[in-house]
C-alpha cells in the first residue's frame, strides 16, 4: 500500500518562498514520476510540475520559472519550492504519484494536501 | 497548451439515474486522458485512465469512453456517494504537460 505524506509551512507573507516536502512510503520510488498539484479555494486543480528519481523535471510554464522541484532518493522524498509568492498562490497543495516512466496511468496515489495561505 | 472544457458545469440528478459528463479538448489528445472524483476536503481519486480503463477498486458503474477531442464519463446508476466534483485531465507528450478541466459538480436533485 503506497502512501504519500506531505508537510510544510502553511502561512507565508508575500514575496516569501513556499516550501513543501512529500514522503513516499511503500512501493517503488524509481519507477514513477511524482507531481505537485494545487487547488485555490473553491476552484479547480492546477498541475505545478513533476520529477522522477533521476531528477528530471517538467513544470507548468504558467508559473514562470518560480518553481523548483527536487528529489532525495535516499529518503524517497520529493519537494516543491515556489518563490515570490503572492495571494494568488493561496491554495491546497497536493503531491501525487504520476505514471510509470513509460506510460501514464493517471495520478493514482495522493497526499493528504497542505493548505498554504499567503497573507501580509 | 491543450485546454479541456467540461460540461455541464453542474448536473442535478437523483440516485439511481444515469449521469453523463463530457470533456472536450481544444485539440486532439493522446490516450492519456483520466477522470477523477473529488469530495469536499479530500484529495482527488482516480477513476479512469487511458480514457476507458477503470482504476483499481473503482466500481463497474463508472465507465469512460471517447478519443481524439471528445471524452465521456458515464455513471450508470448513481449511488448517494457519487455526488461530488469530477475532473478530466490529459497529459501531452511534447511538451510534457498535464492539464485539468474546470470540473463538473454532480449534485443531488
Amino acid at each position: 500500500q503506497v502512501q504519500l505524506q506531505q508537510w510544510g509551512a502553511g502561512l507565508l507573507k508575500p514575496s516569501e518562498t513556499l516550501s513543501l516536502t512529500c514522503a513516499v512510503y511503500g512501493g517503488s520510488f524509481s519507477d514513477y514520476y511524482w507531481s505537485w498539484i494545487r487547488q485555490p479555494p473553491g476552484k479547480g486543480l492546477e498541475w505545478i510540475g513533476e520529477i522522477n528519481h533521476s531528477g528530471s523535471t517538467n513544470d507548468n510554464p504558467s508559473l514562470k520559472s518560480r518553481v523548483t522541484i527536487a528529489v532525495d532518493t535516499s529518503k524517497n522524498q520529493f519537494s516543491l519550492k515556489l518563490s515570490s509568492v503572492t495571494a494568488a498562490d493561496t491554495a491546497v497543495y497536493f503531491c501525487a504519484r504520476g505514471g510509470v516512466l513509460s506510460h501514464y496511468y493517471g495520478m493514482d496515489v495522493w497526499g493528504q494536501g497542505t493548505t498554504v495561505t499567503v497573507s501580509s | 497548451e491543450i485546454v479541456l472544457t467540461q460540461s455541464p458545469a453542474t448536473l442535478s440528478l437523483s440516485p439511481g439515474e444515469r449521469a453523463t459528463l463530457s470533456c472536450r479538448a481544444s485539440q486532439s489528445v493522446s490516450s492519456y486522458l483520466a477522470w477523477y472524483q473529488q469530495k469536499p476536503g479530500q484529495a482527488p481519486r482516480l477513476l479512469i485512465y487511458d480514457a476507458s480503463n477503470r482504476a483499481t477498486g473503482i466500481p463497474a458503474r463508472f465507465s469512460g469512453s471517447g478519443s481524439g477531442t471528445d471524452f465521456t464519463l458515464t455513471i450508470s446508476s448513481l449511488e448517494p456517494e457519487d455526488f461530488a466534483v469530477y475532473y478530466c485531465q490529459q497529459r501531452s507528450n511534447w511538451p510534457r504537460l498535464y492539464t485539468f478541466g474546470q470540473g463538473t459538480k454532480l449534485e443531488i436533485k
